[in-house]
């Protein structure tokens, strides 16, 4: 099992309405998570992170936590396609200077 | 806030020849970063973690003899590839720890003939 899975895709969404990516982790010891952008070419960008149960919303962008279910998501609202790109959901086990353990991404296209 | 620099954007050397890559955080002091590589199509892929003041920590099966990392001071890490060969060409990207999240730097294309 790897420790962080997520939906390669492609995932393709229409213009205007929500994304929806997931990622799974299996370290319960996990505590912090974040959720990165990364375009074509490019090096990843920093969307959101979150580390309690819920959800955390940002703009057009909400993360959720399940801790129990070891599960965590970002939502996108009104999908632009310039949200189109790979996201990369990553977990650190612990505060401090532990690495980040990265998923593979979903890659998402919004289609106008 | 957290913006972190690398340098060069892009690289072309020779096999055998070495190559220096510059990662700096410019508004804020980092005492740890992190080094990736990535190869076209896949994932990201953390070769070591450079600490300020002390020896990187390597993931395995990464050579340190190889990969060379000096953290010198609280802004800026480097990554010297040595003995380049055309196995080495990829994207490096770096990172720098703020608080409890890393920023990227804008990576390092190498191609190596």
């Amino acid at each position: 099992q790897k420790e962080v899975e997520q939906n390669s895709g492609p995932l393709s969404v229409p213009e205007g309405a929500i994304a929806s990516l997931n990622c799974t982790y299996s370290d319960r010891g996990s505590q912090s998570f974040f959720w990165y952008r990364q375009y074509s070419g490019k090096s990843p960008e920093l969307i959101m992170f979150i580390y309690s149960n819920g959800d955390k919303e940002d703009g057009r962008f909400t993360a959720q936590l399940n801790k129990a279910s070891q599960y965590v998501s970002l939502l996108i609202r009104d999908s632009q396609p310039s949200d189109s790109a790979t996201y990369l959901c990553a977990v650190k086990r612990s505060f401090g200077n532990e690495k980040l353990t990265f998923g593979t991404g979903t890659r998402l296209t919004i289609i106008p | 806030g957290a913006v972190v620099s690398q340098h060069p954007s892009r690289v072309i050397c020779k096999s055998g020849t070495s190559v220096k890559i510059e990662c700096r955080s410019l508004d804020f002091q980092a005492t740890t970063m992190f080094w990736y590589r990535q190869f076209p199509k896949q994932s990201l892929m953390l070769m070591a973690t450079s600490n300020e003041g002390s020896k990187a920590t390597y993931e395995q099966g990464v050579e340190k003899d190889k990969f060379l990392i000096n953290h010198a001071s609280l802004t800026l890490s480097t990554l010297t590839v040595t003995s380049a060969h055309p196995e080495d060409s990829s994207f490096y990207i770096c990172s720098a720890r703020a608080s409890e999240t890393q920023y990227f730097g804008p990576g390092t294309r190498l191609l190596v003939l």
